[in-house]
Parts: C-alpha cells; structure tokens; sequence
C-alpha cells in the first residue's frame, strides 16, 4: 500500500551541528507535505510545510526539500540544539484532510 | 500551541465501560479531528469534523463514535471500551479542509493528547 516513511529511526547528532532528516514517499498524487516535530509527553508540533509546486522552502533555521523525481523529502535543521531532540514525523496530504498520512518518526538525539 | 485543550489528560477504565474525551478549541477552526497514536504505526485518524453536527470516518473509526454540537468542542466516545483502544489520543484542527482542487493549505495543529489505558 501507499505509505509515508522513514529510512532512519534514530539519528544522533553533536551539539552545533547540522541534522538531515529523511523521509520517502510513494504517492505521486500527494501534493502538500508537512514536518511535525514531537516532544515526549506533547502533541506533534507544526514545523514546516511544502507544497509540490516548491523544491525547497526556509524557515527558522529549518529547511525542507521536495524531491518529486524519486519522492523523497527532507528536513533539514541548522546549528541542531538541544531543545531539537524530538521525534520528528513527515506526513503527506493526498487532497483532504481525510486522506493525509502520517510517517512513524524519526528520534533526534543531541549530544551535548 | 494553538489553543486546543484536551481532557482529561490521562484515564485509566475497565474494558467494557464508556469513556469520553474532550477536545475544546478556542481558534474558531472549522475543521476538528481524532487520531490516535500507537507505536509503529503513527497517527491514523479516527473521525473528523467539518462542522458542527457534520462529522464522517477515518481509517480506523470501528467503536468509536464522535459528537460536534458547538464549533469549540469535538467529543470522543468508546461506547465499550476495549484493551486494543489502549492508545494516546490526540485531537487537531485545521483552520481548511482543503480539497485537491484548492490552493490553500493549512497544517493541522495538534493538543497534547490524551493517553488512554483500558484494563
């Protein structure tokens, strides 16, 4: 079936540096994508999100790139800080709310 | 965070009995839902709402039942709760629905969850 996933579940990543979070899709008919991050004990928090007409979109020291070609995204985090540790999920919206699908989550770990 | 209460935050029952969740918003969004999220499998969406009295299914909506009579609370009911409905719950709203046809996009915007355990 159509999924939403991640190549890696956790990712250790050195204080200062910077994180690359995977994610790959397989529905070609998906046109917008969302990154959440969630902390334990909280509910996913909105990061980012793209739409498929976009390559590469720039937030606060959050980038995301769209990679129709071989449908794959990624979330890139600058200067990674303690406070990123989280569990960070992609999800995919098909045309509905009804119809977005959700990855299972990527665990960023900060080393100090 | 968006403005999204969830109640109560934790609740422990027995398998067989009613349990209800809460989720209240206060952004005036059109558009609420229920998911739940179990390890290995991420969020799936139980019900939704797109306005009051109008709600339909999500991809796992067996034993559950949902009720919107004002735009600012969206119930959740386990009419009997069963052990495989141990789950965290969270609730979302979406200021649009949006439809494949339309150029606006809007995240959804989560609480933060209601974890369940039903004994």
């Amino acid at each position: 079936g159509e999924s939403v996933g991640l190549h890696l579940p956790t990712l250790s990543v050195q204080e200062g540096d910077n994180s690359i979070i995977n994610c790959a899709y397989s529905n070609s008919a998906s046109d917008y994508f969302i990154w959440y991050k969630q902390e334990s004990g909280k509910g996913p928090q909105f990061i980012i999100d793209i739409r498929s007409n976009m390559d590469k979109r720039q937030g606060q020291r959050v980038t995301v790139l769209l990679n129709k070609t071989v449908k794959h995204l990624s979330l890139q985090i600058a200067a990674t800080q303690p406070g990123d540790s989280a569990v960070y999920f992609c999800a995919e919206n098909k045309g509905g709310y009804q119809k977005v699908t959700f990855g299972t989550g990527t665990k960023l770990q900060v080393i100090p | 965070d968006a403005g999204i209460t969830q109640s109560p935050r934790h609740k422990v029952t027995e398998t067989g009995t009613p349990v209800t969740l809460r989720c209240h918003q206060t952004e005036n969004h059109r558009y609420m839902y229920w998911y739940r999220q179990d390890p290995g499998h991420g969020l799936r969406l139980i019900h939704y709402s797109y306005g009051v009295k109008d709600t339909d299914k999500g991809e796992v909506s067996d034993g559950y039942s949902v009720s919107r009579s004002k735009t600012e609370d969206f119930l959740l009911t386990l009419e009997s709760a069963t052990s495989s409905q141990t789950s965290v719950y969270f609730c979302a709203i979406s200021e649009s629905g949006r439809t494949s046809s339309s150029s606006y996009n809007s995240p959804l915007h989560f609480g933060n969850g209601t974890r369940l355990t039903v004994t």
